[in-house]
């Protein structure tokens, strides 16, 4: 059964810092990966997919990797704003998994001014 | 071009009530998927379909919870006879095929709560 674990689960930074947010899976025969935005009783924003057969994928001052061997993917976000504060969402769909994402808990990221 | 569209995006039911959940795919998407977000809890699967068929329903409780997607229409979730238990915020995806190439669109949700 496919586990996905993210840490930290809070993290609250000062404006302008570069930071890391770690997703870990237990079943490495992912089919993709796609990280998401949750803010405050709103629904979700995808940021990025990333397919099985890619290391990274960017999109602005994001940066996602995916090391499959290990089970980690990783969301770097540069040059952090107040408007990124929200709750971020790792899923992965597993090959055996059918279409269904199997979620991570989420790290709630707060920016400071 | 409208994303996932879900209404309500409140509604309070009274226990023994019928909730029932609509959820209107982004166009040109036939693949829409249910899950469930309890409080303080991840975002859980309940059901895949696709147009009059049910592909993937290993998430649904067993009991008092169905889903459909007729051929016109939006996909409806509807939980019989609702208990405090159910309150949570309900969430629709859908994709334009099965394999999920493009990834997953998810809608506002809908946020029940039963008193």
């Amino acid at each position: 059964k496919q586990e996905v674990t993210q840490i930290p689960a809070a993290l609250s930074v000062p404006e302008g810092e570069n930071l890391v947010l770690n997703c870990s899976f237990t079943d490495s025969a992912i089919y993709n990966l796609q990280w998401f935005r949750q803010d405050p009783g709103k629904g979700l924003t995808s940021l990025l997919l990333i397919q099985s057969s890619q290391r990274e994928q960017t999109s602005g001052r994001l940066n996602a990797s995916l090391d499959k061997s290990s089970g980690r993917s990783t969301l770097y976000i540069a040059a952090s704003q107040p408007g990124d504060s929200a709750t971020y969402l790792c899923a992965v769909r597993v090959e055996t998994s059918g279409s269904r994402l199997t979620f991570g808990e989420g790290t709630q990221l707060t920016v400071n001014p | 071009n409208a994303g996932v569209m879900q209404n309500p995006r409140h509604l309070v039911r009274r226990r023994g009530q019928e909730a029932r959940l609509r959820c209107s795919p982004m166009k040109g998407h036939s693949h829409v998927y249910w899950y469930r977000q309890l409080p303080e809890e991840g975002l859980k699967f309940m059901v895949y379909l696709q147009k009059e068929n049910i592909i993937d329903e290993s998430g649904m409780p067993k009991e008092r919870f169905s889903a459909e997607f007729p051929k016109e229409g939006p996909s409806i979730l509807r939980i019989q006879q609702v208990v405090r238990g159910d309150s949570a915020a309900y969430f629709c995806a859908s994709s334009p095929a099965r394999t999920g190439d493009y990834g997953y669109t998810f809608g506002s949700g809908t946020r029940l709560t039963v008193v």
